[in-house]
């Protein structure tokens, strides 16, 4: 167990609609990234957070947005869902995220997402 | 530009036999290299970063700069390492997101 958890596990939805999906880091880590995974595309980095802040942004689709709250859990919305859209989302966090030499990032269990 | 180049999308041995997953990258800097495993399509677990030089479930990985590659070998494959195994660079320069290769699936035959 990475300590890292994401709810819901899995989530079933109707093409056009929307979705959240929530991740709280590691106890103590700052730094959330989002990535997703699909059979055809592999592991795609979406998007991370610092501290409440956007540190980097990947090949994040404009119809999907991320924030981080004050308590540094994290939400990935995903917008006008399409069929493509179905993946496996991960997050994962590491401690500080700052300009000091990359970091292990440790990963949640992911949520499976199926547009129908 | 950064890449991960994973080979072989499958890889088949038996039981016994030593196992190697290729890895190259594509990075003008230092690189920090990592293995991650992934099982049944659950949380991918890190297996090793080269900083560390630990040996994590008997696999070990030697970074080449001359072959710009890091390949995971282990000498005798288990049952119990079928699973799917990710490459991943993260620049050195700062704590900025992984870059994945594609993924090879390990399957260890009985």
């Amino acid at each position: 167990d990475s300590g890292v958890t994401q709810t819901p596990k899995h989530l079933i939805t109707a093409t056009g609609q929307r979705v959240t999906l929530r991740c709280s880091p590691r106890s103590g880590d700052l730094s959330v990234y989002w990535y997703q995974q699909s059979l055809d595309q592999g592991l795609q980095f979406l998007i991370q957070y610092y501290n409440g802040e956007e540190r980097a942004k990947g090949n994040i689709l404009e119809r999907f947005s991320a924030q981080q709250f004050p308590d540094l859990h994290s939400e990935l919305n995903l917008s006008s869902l399409e069929l493509g859209d179905s993946a496996l989302y991960f997050c994962a966090s590491s401690p500080t995220g700052q300009r000091g030499g990359p970091e292990t990032q440790y990963f949640g269990p992911g949520t499976r997402l199926l547009v129908l | 530009a950064q890449r991960v180049t994973q080979p072989e999308k499958l890889l088949s041995v038996f039981k016994g036999a030593p196992v190697e997953l290729k890895c190259n990258y594509s990075y003008s800097g230092s690189p920090e290299l990592f293995w991650y495993v992934q099982y049944s399509r659950q949380r991918l677990q890190l297996l090793l970063r080269h900083i560390s030089r630990e040996s994590i479930k008997g696999f070990t990985a030697d970074l080449n700069k001359g072959e710009t590659s890091f390949h995971l070998k282990k000498p005798f494959a288990q049952e119990e390492d079928s699973a799917m195994y990710y490459c991943a660079l993260a620049p050195n320069s700062g704590n900025t997101p992984l870059v994945f290769g594609k993924g090879t699936r390990l399957s260890v035959i009985a």
